[in-house]
């Protein structure tokens, strides 16, 4: 099963506002990263946190870590037009190769 | 920074020939590379992990003899889609991890990806 369920599935605000994707993991991990994704495209990292980290910024972005509710958020502030993608959270435990990535939050910011 | 780059970015082919993607680290060695397909407003699905040298490790499910992976050097990694069907359409996705960099930080640079349509 995923490891990342993410909500909400989609989002759709206007210019401006902030955005709020939230996710969900049920075991131990040892970093959690958001990802971005264009429309048939490839993921862009964003924003990695460790797991002994609680909050992170970078630019508009936001990113909160709960791990005694194994879940986090991505905030992005003052959205624009450009922020419109799909966003997905992905976790990995220490020593592990792989990521693994929730379902994801499609975001659109209405101009 | 750490480019990835996949090629073809789109494809379309009969039912039953095969066809290959590839994953190249421009600037960068890649000791490992993963394969992901993704279907239409869907999250990724690892199919296999690529580790240069070896023999690619598949995730459950996955079929080894449909999806031949070879990963015969630190910058390329090529996915084989044998005889492929119509059901084996979907959008395929590569990423690498930088050699030697990030300890105990898993940051994938990732393929743009190839949209794959099987007549």
């Amino acid at each position: 099963s995923q490891q990342g369920e993410e909500d909400p599935q989609a989002l759709s605000i206007q210019e401006g506002e902030n955005a709020t994707m939230n996710c969900s993991y049920k075991t131990s991990i040892n970093n959690l990263q958001w990802y971005r994704q264009n429309s048939g495209r490839g993921l862009v990292h964003l924003i990695l946190i460790r797991s002994n980290e609680r909050e992170k910024h970078s630019g508009r972005l936001r990113v909160t870590l709960d791990t005694s509710k194994k879940s986090s958020s991505l905030l992005i502030t003052a959205s624009r037009a450009a922020d419109t993608a799909s966003y997905f959270c992905a976790t990995d435990k220490r020593g592990a190769q792989k990521l693994v990535f929730g379902q994801g939050t499609r975001l659109t910011i209405n101009p | 920074g750490a480019v990835v780059s996949q090629h073809p970015s789109r494809v379309i082919c009969k039912s039953g020939t095969s066809v290959k993607i590839e994953c190249r680290s421009l600037d960068f060695q890649a000791t490992t590379m993963f394969w992901y397909r993704q279907f239409p407003k869907q999250s990724l699905m690892l199919m296999a992990t690529s580790n240069e040298g070896s023999k690619a490790t598949y995730e459950q499910g996955v079929e080894k003899d449909k999806f031949l992976i070879n990963h015969a050097s630190l910058t390329l990694s090529t996915l084989t889609v044998t005889s492929a069907h119509p059901e084996d359409s979907s959008f395929y996705i590569c990423s690498a991890r930088e050699r030697g960099v990030g300890t105990g930080a898993n940051v994938l640079t990732f393929g743009a990806g190839s949209r794959l349509t099987v007549l």
